[in-house]
């Protein structure tokens, strides 16, 4: 199975802030690489697929990056609805596995 | 508009068995491959089942291989997770999500449920 570990685990960020969450595989995943929002009591929903392809109805101030084995996700200025935990995910091959998770905190 | 409505988590004994149900409404189910995700009260996400637009293939994770059996049927917009053997570790919060599209994009999850809580104890 493809390991996914994403840094930070956590960091507190202010409104405004540029914050940028980074995943690394285990092995290449090309660019099979998706990015989830969470926040507590929902469910996860989709921001970016295919590393760098926005998700319909997604505001553009997320974007992400990357190929191969390592990726990132940027909010490029924190809105107060953007505290969450994100989550990567390689959609390469099954099983699907993600990332334990960053959590965004208000600083 | 695209909705997952899960239903059937429960509190079950160990080796007990529950089933789940996701009822799909506002795309055609039957085009698109269906997915189960796991998440631990607090903890991360876990890819669960998968299943292709037919039912006719399906995939599982270690940990659920020979307990758990996912199926589909078309006619009712409906997917289920039979659970059989369970233990505390299946423990979670068990989501349906649909997949974006065919190929490698059917294991990018554009919509989720709201999910259903399985909670396994004596």
């Amino acid at each position: 199975d493809i390991q996914m570990t994403q840094s930070p685990s956590s960091l507190s960020a202010s409104v405004g802030d540029r914050v940028i969450i980074t995943c690394r595989a285990s092995q290449s995943t090309s660019s099979y690489l998706n990015w989830y929002q969470q926040k507590p009591g929902k469910a996860p929903k989709l921001l970016i697929y295919a590393a760098s392809s926005l998700q319909s109805g997604v505001p553009s101030r997320f974007s992400g990056s990357g190929s191969g084995t390592d990726f990132t996700l940027t909010i490029s200025s924190l809105q107060p609805e953007d505290f969450a935990t994100y989550y990567c995910q390689q959609s390469y091959t099954t099983p699907p596995t993600f990332g334990q998770g960053t959590k965004v905190e208000i600083k | 508009e695209v909705q997952l409505l899960e239903s059937g988590g429960d509190l079950v004994q160990p080796g007990g068995s529950l089933r789940l149900s996701c009822a799909a409404s506002g795309f055609t189910f039957s085009s698109y491959g269906m997915t189960w995700v796991r998440q631990i009260p607090g903890k991360g996400l876990e890819w669960v089942s998968s299943i292709n637009t037919s039912g006719g293939s399906t995939y599982y994770a270690d940990s659920v291989k020979g307990r758990f059996t996912v199926s589909r049927d078309n006619s009712k917009n409906t997917l289920y997770l039979q659970m059989n053997s369970l233990t505390a570790e299946d423990t979670a919060v068990y989501y349906c999500a649909k997949g974006r599209g065919s190929g490698s994009s059917r294991r990018e999850f554009d919509y989720w449920g709201q999910g259903t809580l399985v909670t396994v104890s004596s």
